[in-house]
């Protein structure tokens, strides 16, 4: 089945530590999407990519990075920098054709201690 | 800069009530709009787009959504609502943005239907 995984679905981490998040799709899609969902603030864009090895900052970028190296893949990096890192991460991808709808991994919940 | 605005954050209705949930977009450029949905415990998932043709849409689940281009809105319908309806809703419009596509997404709706 075509789709988008993301893991894992729960993750704990100390404060300072960086930490990555896994996001792959074998939707064959060209277009990636990392979005933060927190209670009363929907989803906030942090980073998007339309094509290996270039990337755009979103609208809360600060404290995070991503790298683009294959198509299917587009990890998140929470960095020690990021001021409140504990929150719901969602990975989505779409196709270029601007009709299409997005597809959603199933999130990850990071917990910063 | 593209952006979407939902104005009713918590709506709490009946079985069988009507729902309107509004969104209004930010976007110069030719629109693509969205509608998705969130139950609990579950991926969002569409439902209903728009780009172009018929303003009137029709989704999943008895859902309709209609774009009005003067008032830049594409409100969210349905005239009679389930229990099962209990969800979050989300507008999104997907645009360009420096020539990157970029789909920005409102704060949400949570949905609560009382049986």
């Amino acid at each position: 089945d075509g789709g988008i995984t993301q893991s894992p679905k729960y993750l704990f981490r100390k404060e300072g530590q960086n930490v990555t998040l896994s996001c792959e799709q074998n939707l064959n899609h060209d277009a990636m999407y990392w979005y933060r969902q927190d209670p009363g603030q929907g989803l906030r864009l942090i980073y998007y990519s339309q094509i290996v090895n270039d990337f755009q900052k979103g609208d809360i970028a600060e404290g995070y990075s991503v790298s683009r190296e294959k198509k299917e893949s587009f990890p998140l990096t929470v960095t020690s920098a990021q001021k409140n890192p504990t929150a719901f991460y969602l990975c989505a991808s779409t196709g270029l054709n601007r009709n299409t709808e997005a597809f959603f991994g199933q999130g990850t919940r990071l917990t910063v201690v | 800069a593209q952006s979407v605005s939902q104005h009713n954050h918590h709506v709490i209705l009946s079985e069988a009530a009507s729902l309107e949930l509004g969104c209004n977009y930010s976007y110069g450029g030719t629109v693509n709009l969205f509608w998705y949905v969130q139950y609990p415990g579950q991926h969002l998932q569409l439902l209903l787009k728009y780009f172009s043709g018929d303003p009137l849409v029709k989704g999943i689940k008895g859902f309709e959504a209609e774009f009005i281009k003067s008032k830049f809105s594409f409100n969210l319908r349905k005239p009679s609502v389930q229990w099962s309806d209990t969800a979050e809703y989300f507008c999104a419009v997907n645009g360009v943005s420096g020539g990157y596509q970029k789909v920005t997404f409102g704060i949400g709706t949570k949905l609560q239907v009382i049986p």
